[in-house]
Parts: C-alpha cells; structure tokens; sequence
C-alpha cells in the first residue's frame, strides 16, 4: 500500500501563530515517531506512539509541542505560538513494532516549517 | 542512555572508488544499529540493520555495514561508489526501549 504521508508539505508562518502538523502511517503500523531535522543536523526524537499506550512525550522540547493520536491512525503534531528556532523539517516515522525488538521505521517526506 | 557520531560530515568520492562513512554509538545495553539514506528531496530509506547474528550486515544498493562491538563501531562501507549514490546517510542506534537516535549525518558526494 501506499507509504506515510505527511502534510502540507511545505509551512510558512508568522511568529507566534499556531501549526498543526499531519502524519498519516501506514496502514496496520501501530507505532507512530516524530522527529524535527534542524538545518544541517541529525534527527531529533520529538514524540512515540504505540497504539493504545501511553505515548513517550521525554523528546518534546517544550511545553508549546504536543501531538496526538486517534487509535492508530493519524497523529497531528501542534505548534503553539511558533518562534523561529522551530524552523525545520518535522519528519514523520511509522513501524510494525515486535514487543521487545526494534523494527523497522518507514519515514514520510517530511513537513518543512518556517517560521518567519 | 546511548548515542551515535558520525565523524565526517562531508564525504567526497570520485565515482567508482571505495567509500567508507564512519559510525561510532555509545551504549550500556544491547543495541540496535541501522542505516538510512536520504536522496535529495526525498524522505529517509531504511539501507540495512544490524539486529542480531552475522556482524557483516548486506543492504540495498550493493552497501554493507560490520557491527564491531568492541569498538563500538557501525561502519558503512561500497567497493565501488556510483553517481547515484550521492545522498545523506543517517547512523542510528536503539535498544531495548522505544527511543531511536540518529547521527548528524553524512554527505556523500560521488564525484564523476
């Protein structure tokens, strides 16, 4: 089937304004990641998903960050009140998890935000 | 807790010459050791993984990786580079837990 999707792809918007991010997974992946890529760095673990459980939050970098996630569908990732240095590419990671062993990860394109 | 450094950050290579992208993790448990690419303007592709067995690890694209405990090493080797190879490549390390962690990544351009 098709792979993850992600949307807009592309996020231009003023400081202090809100953003919401939207990542679809493939079907039947019942763990869902996030992660930023600043400019010229590495992958930022931002937030986990797997499926009914309580969602590891420990990457959130602060309090404006939350996601959320209906079952184990879409998850949206929320910006409050963006400030500059959240420009970046939040990178959207689904998986077909085995309890104890670490599967694969199929990543969408990507939602590139600036935040002017 | 654990962590990955990709030493070089830009690799040139002339085109069908050998390449080798260096990957060091630090961990105090079993880890997991995976490559990603990343092709321009597109989204991370899984290249190959290190989970268990064998430490000569086969991937796509005719690229390999040997798992080296003791020097916590997860290099990621081609004999022959080709133009389609220029990309990012991502190291990344997990354990038991749910947490992956990613380097910052290295640049490989394949000169023709």
């Amino acid at each position: 089937g098709a792979g993850v999707s992600q949307s807009p792809s592309n996020k231009v918007t003023e400081k202090g304004k809100d953003v919401e991010l939207r990542c679809d997974p493939i079907s039947g992946h019942t763990a869902l990641y996030w992660y930023r890529q600043r400019l010229g760095q590495g992958l930022e673990f931002l937030i986990y998903f797997q499926g009914n459980s309580a969602p590891d939050k420990s990457g959130l970098p602060s309090d404006r960050f939350s996601a959320e996630r209906t079952g184990e569908s879409v998850s949206t990732l929320t910006i409050q009140r963006t400030q500059q240095e959240d420009s970046a590419v939040y990178l959207c990671a689904s998986s077909r998890p085995t309890p104890g062993l670490s599967e694969t990860q199929y990543f969408g394109p990507g939602t590139r935000l600036l935040v002017l | 807790a654990q962590s990955v450094t990709q030493l070089d950050s830009q690799v040139p290579v002339f085109e069908e010459a050998p390449v080798e992208l260096r990957c060091n993790y630090s961990s105090s448990v079993s880890v997991y050791l995976f490559w990603y690419v990343q092709y321009p303007n597109q989204g991370l592709q899984l290249l190959l993984k290190y989970l268990s067995g064998s430490t000569l690890v086969k991937g796509i694209n005719g690229f390999e990786a040997e798992f080296n405990k003791s020097q916590t090493s997860f290099h990621l080797r081609k004999p022959s580079v080709h133009i389609s190879d220029t990309a990012e490549y991502f190291c990344a390390v997990t354990g038991a837990g749910n947490q992956f962690y990613f380097g910052t990544g290295t640049s490989l351009t394949v000169i023709p």
